[in-house]
């Protein structure tokens, strides 16, 4: 299957300062990723997601960056929060025998010390 | 309105016994998902359907796992013959739309231990 590479694998920033995780990826005809937010005990939460037509996407303190020539996508928290600290996952939806299914990174653990 | 839904939450089974995972996608969702999920991992497609029809089960490791959704709501997943190998989070998810690449909302999970 397609490879998504995701770093790091641990982050541990102060509460207030800014948190950046990159994934990069193989597939050129990826068109979508999207990340998501896992807290323990519970399924993935979608909090942001790009398209391979877009560069840049912001939603308040959350941004999520495309860079199609070089393939990779990088997520932007900033001012974070305690209740930030959870396990964030990346993911591309790329070809595979015919139809597009997402490949996910391992995970980064984020931990926001108050 | 109601999220994905997946029952059991928790299943321990011995080896070689078979087990049927459930999951009830939101309501009117085209698309539903299968995933597995090792500890310390990310999930990792199984297949997935758009309504009743299964459009990829490349990711199923072997014959003995099963989908389906045979009324393009409802889905089953079952493992025959467990292994200890078949331990890890199984999750569903399910998207609005029928095709790939669209928003997808997870629920929460069965855990499977195999002893």
């Amino acid at each position: 299957g397609e490879n998504v590479e995701q770093h790091p694998s641990t982050l541990s920033v102060q509460e207030g300062d800014s948190a950046v995780i990159k994934c990069t990826y193989s597939d050129s005809a990826s068109n979508y990723f999207p990340w998501y937010k896992q807290e323990l005990g519970k399924g993935p939460q979608l909090i942001i997601d790009i398209r391979s037509n877009v560069g840049e996407k912001k939603d308040q303190r959350i941004a999520v960056t495309l860079n199609k020539t070089a393939k990779h996508f990088s997520l932007h928290i900033t001012e974070t929060q305690p209740e930030d600290s959870a396990v964030y996952f990346c993911a591309q939806w790329g070809s595979s025998g015919g139809s597009y299914i997402p490949t996910f990174g391992r995970g980064t653990s984020l931990i926001v010390h108050p | 309105g109601a999220g994905v839904s997946q029952s059991p939450r928790y299943k321990v089974a011995k080896r070689g016994q078979d087990v049927a995972l459930r999951c009830d996608p939101i309501s009117g969702h085209v698309s539903l998902f299968w995933y597995q999920q090792a500890l310390g991992q990310g999930p990792e497609f199984l297949t997935y359907f758009q309504n009743e029809a299964q459009l990829d089960k490349s990711g199923l490791p072997s014959d003995r796992f099963f989908a389906e959704r045979p009324e393009g709501s409802v889905s089953t997943l079952k493992i025959q013959r467990t292994q200890q190998e078949d331990s890890a989070v199984y999750l569903c998810a399910s998207s609005l739309g029928g095709s790939s690449n669209q928003p997808q909302h997870f629920g929460d999970g069965t855990r499977l231990s195999i002893l």
